[in-house]
């Protein structure tokens, strides 16, 4: 069955430190795709980024990067000189193939709530 | 803008009450989803709809109901049945229903019932 956990329930760091958002999944699928999603204090989940189970090259984007190794089934989340508007719930997420009658299935990791210091 | 939009933002509810939370996408998105959200934990999907006039329950579909008429909307009405319907509800939709499908969230709905 697909199950994501992200062991980190909260992390505080100070203004313009590094931090890593960890995610570990299990799933039995060769073909599956993993997303990052970011929960600002308004509520709304933003989508970040969507990575298949083919593509393990590194990604940055500005001051995130993305991990992610089939070895240890991780895709792990890195900010780099965090600010304060990062400050958030961040969820990491997977999907399979064809788990329900041909359509997606989202399953949603506990979430890490994030604070950023000033 | 294309976008998803929910209505209302809070929603206030007495026990035994029927309540419905709008969702409308202009994405032109054949999926559509609902989420409950409860503290300290991830989303959990309540119903589905592939396309227009079809809808599939989720994991914890007990207690809710929706319909899908049009294309652009999905409400989800919390009956009487959903024993503890104090939660954020989180719609979504994607363009298809593949799992490299991504899903786009809209605001999301605080309901909390008196």
């Amino acid at each position: 069955a697909q199950k994501v956990t992200q062991a980190q329930t909260e992390i505080s760091v100070v203004e313009k430190e590094d931090v890593t958002l960890d995610c570990v999944y299990e799933t039995r699928d060769t073909t599956y795709y993993l997303f990052w999603y970011k929960q600002p204090p308004s509520g709304e989940l933003v989508f970040l980024i969507r990575r298949n189970s083919f593509d393990e090259q590194n990604e940055i984007s500005g001051r995130y990067s993305w991990n992610f190794q089939k070895s240890t089934s991780s895709f792990n989340f890195t900010i780099t000189a965090s600010q304060v508007v990062d400050s958030a719930v961040y969820f990491c997420a997977l999907s399979e193939e064809g788990v329900i009658q041909g359509a997606q299935k989202l399953v949603f990791g506990q979430g890490t709530r994030l604070t950023i210091n000033p | 803008d294309g976008g998803i939009t929910q209505s209302p933002k809070y929603l206030f509810r007495k026990e035994g009450q029927n309540v419905t939370l709008s969702c409308e996408q202009n994405l032109n998105h054949d999926a559509m989803y609902w989420y409950r959200q409860d503290p300290g934990q991830g989303l959990r999907l309540i119903y589905y709809s592939q396309i227009v006039n079809d809808f599939q329950k989720g994991d914890i579909a007990e207690g809710y109901s929706v319909s899908r008429e049009k294309k652009e909307s999905f409400p989800l009405t919390v009956t009487s049945a959903q024993k503890n319907p104090t939660a954020f509800y989180l719609c979504a939709s994607s363009i298809g229903v593949r799992a490299t499908d991504t899903q786009y969230f809209g605001p999301g709905t605080r309901l909390t019932v008196l």
